[in-house]
């Protein structure tokens, strides 16, 4: 499986962007870019997902460069809720490992109110 | 409904105990997967159900025992578990077309003693 790369973790304040990084340089060229967080006690939740273009959602938007090889979560308007590890996952879009999902460190997001 | 259910939420077991961990889902979800996750760690994949079908297992050791009796429940069997083995094991469960998003239960937390 492709492997992502992201920091352990960032910080920000309370109704301030915040721009999430992962670096995946060995993405092939059929691999969607996944995220989902984790909040405290809770299992990971879904939040957004592209292949090449950007795209905007009601809980955020994912920004993927040019080549690919890497892209960014950006959440417009951070929340104390929005504290949570952030993962960056790539899922193979064919054959069998298409059902993988492989979750990587991920980044560690603390809000300050 | 768009949740994962997991039963029971806490569960403390002795190393010669047989027990269950149960999931149900009614999205009409046909793969659905078991993770564990360590404290501080992200979520491990174990197992994958797809159209009731084990497609994917990670190795994992015979102790842990998959079932997916119908296309809404998935279980665990745990049998002669070792101290190693506490964790939280995470159950989701997604379509195997479309967005092909995640939903995944709140988890089963086990202390195996």
């Amino acid at each position: 499986d492709a492997k992502t790369t992201q920091p352990n973790s960032m910080e920000s304040n309370e109704e301030e962007p915040v721009h999430l990084p992962c670096n995946h340089s060995t993405i092939s060229g059929t691999d969607y870019i996944h995220w989902y967080r984790q909040l405290p006690s809770q299992g990971p939740e879904y939040v957004i997902h592209g292949l090449t273009s950007n795209v905007n959602n009601r809980m955020a938007s994912l920004a993927i460069a040019e080549d690919r090889k890497s892209s960014t979560l950006i959440l417009h308007r951070a929340t104390l809720r929005d504290a949570a590890v952030y993962y960056c996952i790539l899922r193979p879009a064919s054959g069998g490992s298409n059902y993988k999902l492989t979750f990587g460190k991920g980044t560690l997001l603390t809000v300050n109110p | 409904d768009t949740e994962v259910t997991q039963t029971p939420k806490h569960l403390v077991m002795g190393m010669t105990n047989k027990k269950s961990l149960k999931c149900e889902q009614h999205m009409g979800h046909r793969a659905m997967y078991w993770y564990k996750q360590k404290a501080k760690k992200p979520p491990e994949l174990m197992f994958v159900y797809s159209y009731e079908k084990l497609s994917i297992n990670e190795s994992v050791p015979s102790r842990f025992s998959p079932e997916c009796p119908n296309s809404s429940l998935l279980n665990l069997h745990l049998h002669a578990l070792q101290p190693e083995d506490s964790a939280l094991y995470l159950c989701a469960s997604r379509h195997l077309q479309g967005n092909r998003e995640l939903f995944f239960g709140e988890g089963s937390r086990l202390t195996v003693l």
